[in-house]
């Protein structure tokens, strides 16, 4: 079965730095795909960034990018020049084609990000 | 710009009474979920559903029911609801079943409160 970990339950940070959130995984499956999504203070849900379990580099979108070290299944996401706005939940989720292709999501990392 | 509607946006009901959610999404995709998500903000796949078939069905209790008369509906009904039902229920899509490197796009949730 698919588990996913976010040990860290709250972070805080000022403006303007960058962040790291921690995520690990477990999977018996070779190939698979792992995702940050990040929920806002109103609950909407949206995504924001994909590592694709056979791709060696980190994966990149904007402000956001992916620490993946594949021998520790840890799936880290960085946010540089943080903003007031990326205040919110940031989740890490894992999809493989052995748990018939369903989501599971990490606790989520609560993040503040302060003047 | 939302494309993932669902009805309503909360509801307050008794133990023991109906509830029925709505959700359609207007991304012309395959596949369709419910997560619920609980006040810890866990988040935990319910039902998947691949062009109006239930493909998924994780362990939930029977007095949850969904239904999809076409791809682009899926809802969800809870009779006799007891109060551990309380929690946000999000409607997600996905282009296609099998699609694991996709993204999953998430609707605003509805919000039950069982009193």
């Amino acid at each position: 079965a698919q588990k996913v970990t976010q040990t860290q339950t709250s972070i805080s940070v000022m403006e303007k730095t960058t962040v790291t959130m921690d995520c690990v995984y477990e999977t018996r499956d070779s190939s698979y795909f792992l995702f940050w999504y990040k929920q806002t203070a109103s609950g909407e849900i949206v995504f924001l960034i994909r590592q694709d379990s056979y791709k060696k580099e980190n994966a990149t979108e904007g402000h956001y990018s992916l620490n993946f070290q594949k021998p520790k299944s840890s799936i880290g996401l960085i946010i540089t020049a943080t903003q007031i706005e990326d205040s919110a939940v940031y989740f890490c989720a894992m999809r493989a084609s052995s748990s018939f292709s369903k989501l599971v999501f990490g606790q989520g990392t609560s993040l503040s990000v302060v003047p | 710009e939302t494309a993932v509607f669902q009805t309503p946006n909360y509801h307050v009901t008794q133990v023991g009474n109906e509830v029925s959610f709505n959700c359609k999404q207007t991304l012309g995709h395959d596949t369709m979920y419910w997560y619920k998500q609980d006040s810890k903000k866990l988040l935990k796949i319910m039902f998947s559903y691949n062009n109006k078939q239930l493909i998924v069905n994780e362990t939930v209790p029977r007095r949850f029911s969904p239904q999809s008369s076409d791809k682009a509906h899926l809802n969800l009904r809870i009779k006799s609801v007891e109060p551990e039902d309380s929690a946000v229920y999000l409607c997600a899509s996905s282009p296609t079943w099998g699609a694991d490197y996709a993204e999953q796009f998430f609707g605003p949730g509805t919000r039950l409160t069982v009193l």
